[in-house]
């Protein structure tokens, strides 16, 4: 089955630097990459998420990027914000079931 | 945020009691699950419902027995718990079929004594 590997598991960064979460996947079938973002006591939030035909997606501040060939698949937030704060997962699917990384704590600086 | 609903929000159990947690989806999903976040295993999969059907069971032990009577409601009856059962309990929805993205509830926070 599928296994997602997250990394790293925490991240601390100045207000106005990137962030950068990776994971990598196992299942070569795996064709649908989400991210959730996680503020504490809340629920996990879909913020992005890029199917396998698409090799990069960007949405303001946020954006992913795929790499099939490596079975990689990579965060990246840009002009961080304390808000940005939380926990991120990663998932990857073949099927209607989510394979979840184990999360990123990113933690943004003022 | 009032897409999938869970209730209760905190709940505290003794190891003898018997309770349920209630999710509710009002998106038209056809797909309900169940997830258990710790510390120790942060989004853990427990059971997965497809048209009401059980689709998944992911070596949950007995003393959790999930219940779905139709698409939109997703039960989990809970006896003779342990303390390490103690957890967030998160409910999630999507369409199968089509894009496979999950909608989370806010969860039910359970400390089980």
């Amino acid at each position: 089955g599928e296994n997602v590997e997250q990394h790293p598991s925490t991240l601390s960064v100045q207000e106005g630097d990137s962030a950068v979460i990776k994971c990598t996947y196992s299942d070569s079938a795996s064709n649908y990459f989400p991210w959730y973002k996680q503020e504490l006591g809340k629920r996990p939030q879909l913020i992005i998420d890029i199917r396998s035909n698409v090799g990069e997606k960007k949405d303001q501040r946020i954006a992913v990027t795929l790499n099939k060939t490596a079975k990689h698949f990579s965060l990246h937030i840009t002009e961080t914000q304390p808000e940005d704060s939380a926990v991120y997962f990663c998932a990857a699917t073949p099927t209607d079931k989510l394979i979840f990384g184990t999360g990123t704590r990113l933690q943004v600086f003022p | 945020e009032t897409g999938v609903t869970q209730t209760p929000r905190h709940l505290v159990m003794g190891m003898t009691n018997k309770k349920s947690l209630k999710c509710e989806q009002h998106l038209g999903h056809n797909a309900m699950y169940w997830y258990k976040q710790s510390a120790k295993k942060p989004l853990e999969l427990m059971f997965v419902y497809n048209f009401k059907e059980q689709t998944e069971n992911n070596s949950v032990p007995s003393r959790f027995s999930p219940e779905c009577p139709n698409s939109s409601h997703l039960f989990l009856h809970l006896h003779t718990l342990q303390p390490e059962d103690s957890a967030l309990y998160l409910c999630a929805s999507s369409q199968v079929g089509s894009t496979p993205t999950q909608y989370f509830g806010p969860g039910t926070r359970l400390l089980v004594l």
